[in-house]
């Protein structure tokens, strides 16, 4: 059974850098079939994908993001991380992990729980 | 973006009803689409992909429908435990999300 799960500091300060890891277990982030994810949801709004990763490290950003995420893989701890710079409030947000199949029709398969990050002072 | 329009935001319905909800994209997304159930604390759950294919272990009151434009997820006989958000996303250009449909019990 494939399992995805987010950690990360739960506040992040105005202005810094929000890092968060996926760790996935019952699948390898090497395997070619499948697109890292990530997506956030804002308080009281509607999920928002921010990006993926791919095994041989291309990345696709959401292009209103662009100039401040970094995507990277730790194939050696089968994880994959998220880095958003700059943050603002408008930042805050539960960030879910997800497996992206890109096989057939693309859907993320499985997802992790979600954790939530606050940005404030 | 393409712009995925869901409603309703929300519905009370009674055990054994039948539910439908809609999602609408602003262009063509063919077959793209793809539905999640969301449980609050857990991670979202894939039911139905590619319009109308029921991912494997879903039960089978789950159907949806459609192309193009406007898809439709249907629950034919409401149980207690699917009292939970339900969400569409589009994959034909990069990925949007409805904004979900929260499903209560009477």
């Amino acid at each position: 059974q494939v399992q995805l799960q987010e950690s990360g500091p739960g506040l992040v300060k105005p202005s810094e850098t929000l890092s968060l890891t996926c760790t996935v277990s019952g699948g390898s982030v090497s395997s070619d079939n499948f697109l890292w994810s990530w997506i956030r949801q804002p308080p009281g709004e509607g999920l928002e994908w921010i990006g993926y990763i791919y095994y041989t490290g291309t990345t696709n950003y959401k292009s209103s993001l662009k100039s401040r995420v970094t995507m990277s893989l730790d194939t050696s701890n089968n994880q994959f991380s998220l880095r958003l710079s700059s943050v603002t409030t408008a930042d805050t947000a539960i960030y879910y992990c997800a497996r992206f199949t890109r096989t057939g029709i693309m859907r993320s398969d499985y997802w992790g729980q979600g954790t939530l990050v606050t940005v404030s002072s | 973006d393409i712009q995925m329009t869901q409603s309703p935001s929300s519905l009370f319905a009674s055990v054994g009803d039948r539910v439908t909800i809609t999602c609408r994209a602003s262009q063509s997304i063919i077959n793209y689409l793809n539905w999640y159930q969301h449980h609050p604390g857990k991670a979202p759950k894939l039911l139905i992909y590619a319009a109308s294919i029921l991912q494997s272990g879903v039960p089978s009151r789950f159907s949806g429908s459609g192309s193009g434009t406007d898809f439709t997820l249907t629950i034919t006989t409401l149980q207690p435990e699917d009292c939970a958000t339900y969400f569409c996303q589009q994959t034909y250009s990069t990925q949007t999300f409805g904004q979900g449909t929260k499903v209560e019990i009477k």
